[in-house]
């Protein structure tokens, strides 16, 4: 069985701050890797994915994720925060093509 | 491409009542997926097909929900005799698995319905 952790529900930084966002997770064979973003009362967007190739991989709107097999992780990252950003994040994963599993979200505020 | 579409967006009922949501797809996509979310926690599988046969469906998937896609194009669920704990947000989504050797299958989805049982 596959599962997702998201450490911390909430993280806050400045507007120009780095942000991270972290995301461990459990599979059984090698997985695909999504990142979403939610903002309230919408669906979910993809930001990014690993599927296969390079593991350092670029998303829309300035994010990045890198896929490390040895560490289990693939954590989010922007150099520098927008207010924009302030939304729901998640991590997903997908051992096969069908259903993914979804971590709990992450809440980004973004101070000014 | 006009995205995935949900309908309604909004849905108010009485609890024991009987209520019907609908995913149109992408287009050219041949998975079609549902998902739960409630408060605070991220999507739960729910169940998903391949044109319109229906492959999988998760344990959460009681015998009062039932979903449908009967031309390979959209898909209603439907929930009969709505409780309380059924109030959460629906989200569809929808897909073209690719890959030469190992398929990955990214899902684009709708913007959901969020559903109030009263």
């Amino acid at each position: 069985a596959q599962s997702v952790t998201q450490l911390g529900s909430h993280v806050s930084v400045s507007e120009g701050a780095l942000v991270l966002l972290r995301c461990n997770y459990s599979s059984s064979v090698p997985p695909y890797l999504f990142w979403y973003v939610q903002y309230p009362n919408q669906g979910l967007q993809l930001l990014l994915k690993y599927t296969t190739g390079a593991t350092l991989v670029k998303g829309i709107n300035g994010f990045e994720a890198e896929f490390k097999k040895s560490e289990t992780s693939f954590h989010l990252t922007k150099p520098s925060a927008h207010m924009s950003d302030a939304a729901e994040y998640f991590c997903a994963v997908q051992p096969n093509a069908g259903k993914s599993t979804f971590g709990d979200g992450t809440t980004l505020t973004v101070k000014p | 491409d006009t995205g995935v579409s949900q309908n309604p967006r909004h849905k108010i009922t009485k609890r024991g009542q009987n209520v019907t949501f609908r995913c149109d797809p992408i287009s050219e996509h041949n998975r079609l997926y549902w998902y739960r979310q409630t408060l605070g926690q991220g999507p739960e599988f729910l169940t998903y097909f391949q044109n319109e046969a229906q492959l999988e469906k998760s344990r959460l998937l009681s015998d009062r929900f039932s979903a449908e896609r009967p031309k390979g194009s959209f898909s209603t669920l439907e929930i009969q005799r709505t409780e309380q704990g059924d109030s959460a947000m629906y989200l569809c989504a929808s897909s073209q698995p690719t890959g030469a050797i190992r398929l990955a299958d990214t899902q684009y989805f709708g913007p959901g319905t969020r559903l109030t049982v009263l």
